[in-house]
Formats: structure tokens, C-alpha cells, sequence
């Protein structure tokens, strides 16, 4: 069974622009879940969605957003790219529901590497 | 809340040593608990969990970790250290909801 991937797999982009990053989830999981990974944070969840719903959102400012599709996959959009965007962008995809009660692994794609230049 | 502690950002260990990596948490729920492991220009992959069942998990590649409520803990380890074992670790609790900051393992031959 292919896993998760995560088109493009790296980027670069200048500070104003904006950037649709994608993923296709393992066969037959309805969940999808992205994070942003730095150096100094490690990973934070960015949003979780779940049959075309956002279920949960994390912490971040408006600028980023995403959507799934009724095939599941997903895509996130940062606008107004700033400099503290870089980083490395994972989707991940799990066979449950997914949510706080769950006892569902997730399965990680490679990720999007983004520079912001 | 859920948060996760993992100390030491950087951890060294010999070729055959012991492997130990300390993650604690806090959950305002039953804690589901997870490590998973990340080699470079990858994703992570699952290691182990915890679901309440048994309290001592085995993993992949070797691996094992231990649910201790008392301490709020769920340590990994190895008891020999391999040169691939050289990645980042993170632990987890709850799904999506804290991941720590991960430890990067050095393997030292």
C-alpha cells in the first residue's frame, strides 16, 4: 500500500507570496493532520480535518489555512509568506477518526521543505 | 492540556551501550502514548504506543518503552545501541495534540 506523499517536496518562495502545499493520505484513511517542524519548536499541530471538516486547529495566525477533498487528500495554504515560515511542512494521515480520545497511529509523509527568502 | 517533556536535545551513546531516552507527560485524560522515530529528509515513522493495554510496550527495531502513571512517564530504550539507530526521536501523547521537542541520537562507533 503506497504512504503518504507530499507534493512539492521542497520550495522556496519570497516574503509576501503565498503557497499551496498538497498530500494524498494512505488508502482508505480520512484523516489528515499537518504540522510545522523547526529546529527551535520541533513540531507543532497546525490543523486536523476529517471528511472534508475541520475537527481541530492549532495554534497559529489566520494566514494559514487548509482543505480536504471528498478523495481525502489535502491541501494547506500559507498567504503573506514571512521569513519565520521556513520550515518543514508534514502531513500525516491516520485510519480513525483521529481526535483526542484516539488511540490511532498517525503515518507521515516525507514533508514539504519551505524557504522563505 | 496535554504537554510533553523530553530533555536533552542532543544524546550521545556508544555503539552497544544502553539507549535511553526520558519522556514525560501531562494529560487532562487517559494518555495514548507514542514514540516515533525520524531519520533524515523523512517523515516520522511509529516506533510504539501505549493504549492502556500492557504497561510495557515492545517496538520496532529493538525498541521498548515503559507506561508508568506514578511518574507520568514513558521511557524508550534499547539495550544495545546500533549505528542506525543514529535519528530523532519524539514521544507524543494524544494523538495530534503535544509532541516534545525530540532528542537527536548520536551513535558513537
Amino acid at each position: 500500500k503506497a504512504g503518504v506523499t507530499q507534493t512539492p517536496r521542497y520550495l522556496i518562495k519570497t516574503r509576501g507570496q503565498q503557497v499551496t502545499l498538497s498530500c494524498s493520505p494512505i488508502s482508505g484513511h480520512r484523516s489528515v493532520s499537518w504540522y510545522q517542524q523547526t529546529p527551535g519548536q520541533g513540531l507543532q499541530f497546525l490543523f486536523e480535518y476529517f471528511s472534508e471538516t475541520q475537527r481541530n486547529k492549532g495554534n497559529f495566525p489566520g494566514r494559514f489555512s487548509g482543505r480536504q477533498f471528498s478523495n481525502s487528500r489535502s491541501e494547506m495554504n500559507v498567504s503573506t509568506l514571512e521569513l519565520g515560515d521556513s520550515a518543514l511542512y508534514l502531513c500525516a494521515s491516520t485510519r480513525g477518526a483521529g481526535g483526542r480520545g484516539s488511540h490511532y497511529e498517525q503515518y507521515f509523509g516525507p514533508g514539504t521543505r519551505l524557504t522563505v527568502t | 492540556a496535554q504537554s510533553v517533556t523530553q530533555l536533552g536535545s542532543h544524546v550521545s551513546v556508544s555503539e552497544g551501550a544502553l539507549v535511553l531516552l526520558r519522556c514525560n507527560y501531562s494529560s487532562s485524560v487517559p494518555p495514548y502514548l507514542f514514540w516515533y522515530v525520524q531519520y533524515p529528509n523523512q517523515g516520522l515513522q511509529l516506533l510504539l504506543k501505549y493504549t492502556s493495554a500492557a504497561t510495557l510496550v515492545k517496538g520496532i527495531n529493538g525498541f521498548e518503552a515503559e507506561f508508568k502513571k506514578s511518574e507520568t512517564s514513558f521511557h524508550l530504550t534499547k539495550p544495545s545501541a546500533h549505528m542506525s539507530d543514529a535519528a530523532e526521536y519524539f514521544c507524543a501523547v494524544n494523538f495530534f495534540r503535544a509532541f516534545g521537542k525530540g532528542n537527536q541520537v548520536v551513535v558513537i562507533p
